[in-house]
């Protein structure tokens, strides 16, 4: 298996902007995380959806951060409009959930830079 | 709610010396608890994981934890430590979402 996939593994735009960034998760995986980390604030949940439904979103920033996962196999964090602020590593994570909950598997991140 | 606390920001050890890196866990019902280590500029990767049964609990690199009940621990340890090792490391439990510490970086000195 690939692993969980993640593009752009780097961007760098203009405050205003709408950014997207984009995550496969490993096939068969019912669980899909996204996480930001930055220096200050260490690594925070944002959101994450199970069997393609958000369970938890009281992670995002804020009404600029928006996720969607229309189908199991592929999710997006939408950043519109960009802040400098919001420049950080972005992380996309799946996993097995149910009584037997497995790990996360973790992408290799998507590094924003807003100007 | 569940919580997992690292309380050491920074640790250092010589190489070939015994490492352990710690951690605590506050849950309510079974703990599943998870150890991830990360390289610069990569994603998080796994290295160990206690659901149930032993407490010794051996991962990845050489790598085990040992899950303690009484103490609420699940401290990660190494008997040699290795220049590579160095990363930051972090404990997470899990109830559905997954709860991370702060994480605890780790310098193995040549």
């Amino acid at each position: 298996d690939a692993g969980v996939i993640q593009s752009p593994r780097h961007e760098v735009t203009e405050m205003g902007q709408e950014v997207t960034l984009r995550c496969k998760p490993i096939s068969g995986h019912n669980s899909l995380f996204w996480y930001r980390q930055t220096m200050m604030r260490g690594l925070e949940l944002l959101i994450y959806f199970n069997n393609n439904v958000p369970i938890d979103d009281s992670g995002m920033p804020e009404d600029r951060f928006s996720a969607k996962m229309p189908n199991a196999s592929f999710s997006t964090l939408k950043i519109q409009p960009s802040e400098p602020r919001d420049s950080a590593v972005y992380f996309c994570a799946s996993s097995l959930g149910g009584v037997n909950p497995g790990e996360l598997f973790f992408g290799e991140g998507s590094r924003l830079t807003v100007l | 709610a569940q919580s997992v606390a690292q309380p050491e920001d920074q640790v250092n050890v010589a190489e070939g010396n015994p490492l352990t890196v710690k951690c605590t866990y506050s849950v309510s019902g079974n703990p599943y608890l998870f150890w991830y280590v990360q390289y610069p500029n990569r994603g998080l990767q796994f290295l160990l994981k206690y659901i149930t049964g032993d407490n010794l609990v051996k991962g990845s690199y050489g790598f085990e934890a040992e899950f303690n009940k009484s103490q609420t621990s699940f401290h990660l340890k190494k008997p040699s430590a290795l220049v590579s090792d160095s990363a930051l490391y972090f404990c997470a439990v899990r109830d559905g979402r997954f709860y991370f510490g702060t994480g605890t970086s780790l310098t193995v000195i040549p």
